[in-house]
């Protein structure tokens, strides 16, 4: 079956240290996603990527940063730099241009320690 | 401002009642629109998508109002098995590299229907 995985379910993360949060897809989606989700807040586009070794910043970039170096590939690292890690992180892959919505990973419920 | 406005709830109802969402969009250049449901620390998962028309899946009903940038969904007879987040989602166009879009998304309405 086609979907999307995310690893680890949980991670925690002490201060300082640089983590990555994986997701890959077998969906053959073009376009890929890392949003954040903070309690009471809405999801927050972190970065997108439309096609291979091309990607953007989202709204709340700085940070983290990204890769694509792989069509089914987009892994998110969240550096030191990142104050407030604490959150859940879903990553999304749609058809190019997401007319028709995402479909999403199951998430990193990312715990700083 | 926020671009996806909802009220967040909770509504609690008991099972077989109709209950009704709102959300209210700011950017008039969206271009689609979809409710999805979102179960306690689980993904979102998508539950419709909102035609100019108005469109309808069993017990759900979505429907749009361009015009007053005003997106509404129905749940009739409702289920335990209703409880949920929804979340009001809005595409918007970007402007890199052609046909790009992204989603944004309403904070969510928390749904508790009661036996």
């Amino acid at each position: 079956d086609g979907g999307i995985t995310q690893s680890p379910k949980y991670l925690f993360r002490k201060e300082g240290q640089n983590v990555t949060l994986s997701c890959e897809q077998n969906l053959n989606h073009d376009a890929m996603y890392w949003y954040r989700q903070d309690p009471g807040q809405g999801l927050r586009l972190i970065y997108y990527s439309q096609i291979v070794n091309d990607f953007q910043k989202g709204d709340i970039a700085e940070g983290y940063s990204v890769s694509r170096e792989k069509k089914e590939s987009f892994p998110l690292t969240v550096t030191s730099a990142q104050k407030n890690p604490t959150a859940f992180y879903l990553c999304a892959s749609s058809v190019q241009g997401s007319r028709y919505g995402y479909t999403f990973g199951s998430g990193t419920r990312l715990t700083v320690v | 401002r926020k671009e996806v406005e909802q009220d967040p709830g909770p509504f609690n109802v008991p099972e077989g009642a109709t209950v009704a969402f709102n959300c209210t969009y700011s950017n008039s250049a969206s271009q689609s629109f979809f409710w999805y449901r979102q179960d306690c620390r689980k993904e979102p998962k998508l539950l419709m998508s909102v035609y100019s028309s108005g469109n309808e899946d069993g017990r759900f009903t979505a429907q749009l109002n361009r015009a007053s940038q005003y997106i509404s969904l129905l749940i009739r007879d409702s289920k335990l098995s209703d409880s949920a987040t929804y979340l009001c989602v809005v595409n918007i166009y970007l402007s890199y590299g052609g046909a790009t879009n992204k989603l944004i998304f309403g904070t969510g309405t928390l749904l508790a229907v009661q036996p």
